[in-house]
């Protein structure tokens, strides 16, 4: 089945430093990637959609300014958290979809941790 | 807006005993796919089952089936002989299977129900 890797898997940074993620795609090309966030015991949360060449779309909320999301080639998206602050420490997970299919494949995701 | 519906924050089951998660959605779309993912303490998603909402005949995969009822917007779970492995968060998915009119291919962005956290009791 189609992988989808991201790294690094934990991450601690200090507050006011930023901290870049990355999501991609093993063994398919990705047009479009997801990017959500997630706290314990709830559900996803989507971020933002970002499609390879293109700006990304943010969800309502979400700061575009402060989750910098980059989509260069059809395997990689990275997502940046500028100036962290502790209460941007969360589990974010990134998905992919495959060209022409309708299932999404899910990152392992990585723990974000701001002291 | 589309929004999915999950009610039961915690459900238990006995090992080996059948159990089922409940999901009910809002749509104005009549094509759509509905899924169910799980997500174990490693907390990587993974996808249980698929249902096209074109279908009619509701899917199954092994030991999970679904109970989709297109008229009602409820779409459940059940699990059978649970196993121990089995205990996970459940999230009911919805996603829409239009295409984005100025674009090539579809967000295919996925809305998720709150979901429901399974205990499995040896």
């Amino acid at each position: 089945g189609a992988v989808v890797s991201q790294h690094p898997s934990r991450v601690i940074c200090k507050s006011g430093t930023s901290v870049k993620i990355e999501c991609r795609s093993l063994d398919f090309q990705a047009t479009t990637m997801f990017w959500y966030r997630q706290f314990p015991k709830q559900s996803l949360m989507l971020m933002a959609t970002s499609n390879e060449g293109s700006k990304a779309t943010y969800e309502q909320g979400v700061e575009k300014d402060k989750f910098l999301i980059n989509h260069a080639s059809l395997t990689l998206s990275t997502l940046t958290v500028t100036s962290a602050h502790p209460e941007d420490s969360s589990f974010y997970i990134c998905s992919a979809n495959g060209q022409g299919g309708y299932e999404q494949y899910f990152g392992p995701g990585t723990r974000l941790t701001v002291t | 807006a589309q929004t999915v519906t999950q009610s039961q924050p915690e459900m238990s089951v006995q090992e080996a005993e059948t159990v089922t998660l409940s999901c009910t959605y809002d749509t104005s779309e009549s094509d759509y796919y509905l899924f169910w993912y799980k997500q174990p303490p490693s907390r990587q998603m993974i996808l249980v089952i698929r249902q096209e909402a074109y279908k009619q005949q509701n899917a199954t995969e092994n030991r999970f089936s679904v109970n989709f009822q297109k008229a009602a917007k409820s779409f459940s779970l059940k699990i059978s002989d649970s196993q121990l492995g089995d205990a996970a968060m459940y999230f009911c998915a919805y996603r829409s299977s239009k295409r984005r009119v100025y674009g090539s291919s579809n967000t295919g962005k996925l809305i998720f129900g709150q979901g429901t956290t399974l205990q499995v009791k040896p």
